[in-house]
């Protein structure tokens, strides 16, 4: 099982809006290490979406946002389009010294 | 912009090693502070494998840590995985990414990515 926890599976029809939790512990996202996440489409690598908890890369919508509070942080997207349609995936870092991902969550655009 | 490239055997004899290279383009190695490799079973979550140091220094997670060997040749502007004693466990698609910010790795991310290569390990 994955150290960050994320749902298995959202869903929201186009317009609306989703939000994707990512929940760790006190040796990781509690610890104040950043939250960063991910987007990845079948046949792709992962395209950084937010890095930093809240920052967007230049070239991301601003239908993107991201939040952290404690031991979880949140991914939200509004004004859900066909093509945000895929899995994404949370990445932070642990005491252990390694990073850790969530274990994916899939959108699907109905 | 950096430019990453996964290369190596796409299948590998179980109890063999598994031997990835990630040729660096665009720029040059030492450009960047931590250069990673992340593995995504087929179907399943990404899974972050270990991180090298421009300098050589590494980090692995925990469970592949006896298995592991990270290494990086800046003259050639690669850096190499190694994965002793493969099992089908390890049949994935293996990224190499770079951790681009000059931030300490706590506060990091992984930007760019490689294209990833599947490697599948037979019994």
């Amino acid at each position: 099982h994955s150290v960050l926890t994320q749902p298995p599976s959202v869903s929201g029809a186009p317009g609306q809006s989703v939000t994707i939790s990512c929940t760790g512990g006190n040796t990781n996202i509690g610890a104040g290490y950043t939250v960063h996440w991910y987007q990845q489409v079948p046949g792709a690598a992962p395209r950084l979406l937010i890095y930093g908890n809240n920052n967007r890369p230049s070239g991301v919508p601003d239908r993107f946002s991201g939040s952290k509070s404690g031991t979880s942080a949140s991914l939200a997207i509004t004004g859900l389009q066909a093509d945000d349609e895929g899995d994404y995936y949370c990445l932070s870092f642990d005491s252990t010294l390694s990073g850790v991902f969530g274990g994916g969550t899939k959108l699907t655009v109905l | 912009q950096l430019q990453l490239q996964e290369s190596g055997p796409g299948l590998v004899k179980s109890s063999e090693t598994l031997s990835l290279t990630c040729t660096v383009s665009g720029g040059s190695i030492r450009s960047a502070y931590y250069w990673a490799w992340v593995r995504q079973p087929p179907g399943k979550g990404l899974d972050w494998i270990g991180t090298i140091y421009y300098s050589g220094g590494a980090h692995y997670k925990p469970s592949l840590k006896s298995r592991v060997t990270m290494s990086i040749d800046a003259s050639k502007n690669q850096f190499y995985l190694e994965l002793t004693s493969a099992t089908a466990a390890d049949t994935a698609v293996y990224y190499c990414a770079t951790y681009a910010s000059p931030h300490l790795l706590e506060y990091n991310w992984l930007d760019p990515w490689g294209p990833g290569t599947l490697v599948a390990v037979s019994s």
